[in-house]
């Protein structure tokens, strides 16, 4: 089946630093990659959408500069999540789909700031 | 606005009993109800997608059905590794933007 990969698994790193997240299509292509974020016990929300060379759609309340996405090429997209601060702690997902398929989700990154 | 809500909260089931999950939603427009599976700790993995009303879905001991308003996700014979959050996620447009209900914790007890 599809195989989306995020990397890293988990962050721990002190208030003010900048924090990459990779998230991958292994075999397949996708047209379109989505984060989302999950505190615990609760379902998932949609950050951001984005499509490989153009710029990312965000949420309705998600700061753009502060969570920088790239979609460079069909299979990598990449959340930077700038100045981070303590209340940036949280679950990270990625998802990738592509045509006529339903999306596929990564492992999750857990990011905790000190 | 669009809203997906699902029942019960969590639901602790010994093994061998069957039930059932629901999801209801109201959205504008369904472009599909998709179910999930997550487990603690890792990202939701897909188990099933449903289009239109009527529409069933089977994998194992998991059968998905469609309404008009909701969907039930029916468990026959669960074992303790059915344990998981379901996750069902409504389709709102053909980019597939997802709305997500807020999941139904599972555990079932040996």
């Amino acid at each position: 089946g599809a195989v989306v990969s995020q990397h890293p698994s988990r962050v721990i790193c002190k208030s003010g630093t900048s924090v990459k997240i990779e998230c991958r299509s292994l075999d397949f292509q996708a047209t379109t990659m989505f984060w989302y974020r999950q505190f615990p016990k609760k379902s998932l929300m949609l950050m951001a959408t984005s499509n490989e060379g153009s710029k990312a759609t965000y949420e309705q309340g998600v700061e753009k500069d502060k969570f920088l996405i790239n979609h460079a090429s069909l299979t990598l997209s990449t959340l930077t999540v700038t100045s981070a601060h303590p209340e940036d702690s949280s679950f990270y997902i990625c998802s990738a789909r592509t045509t006529n398929q339903p999306q596929h989700f990564g492992d999750g990154t857990r990011l905790s700031i000190l | 606005e669009d809203q997906v809500t699902q029942s019960p909260e969590a639901l602790r089931l010994q093994e061998g009993e069957s039930s059932s999950l629901n999801c209801s939603y109201t959205v504008s427009g369904l472009r599909g109800l998709f179910w999930y599976r997550q487990d603690p700790g890792k990202g939701p993995e897909f188990l099933f997608t449903l289009y239109s009303a009527g529409e069933e879905k089977e994998k194992e001991r998991l059968k998905a059905t469609l309404t008009k308003k909701e969907s039930f996700l029916h468990i026959t014979a669960p074992k303790p590794e059915d344990s998981a959050t379901y996750l069902c996620a409504v389709a709102v447009d053909y980019g597939q933007n997802f709305v997500f209900g807020p999941g139904t914790r599972l555990s079932v007890l040996p």
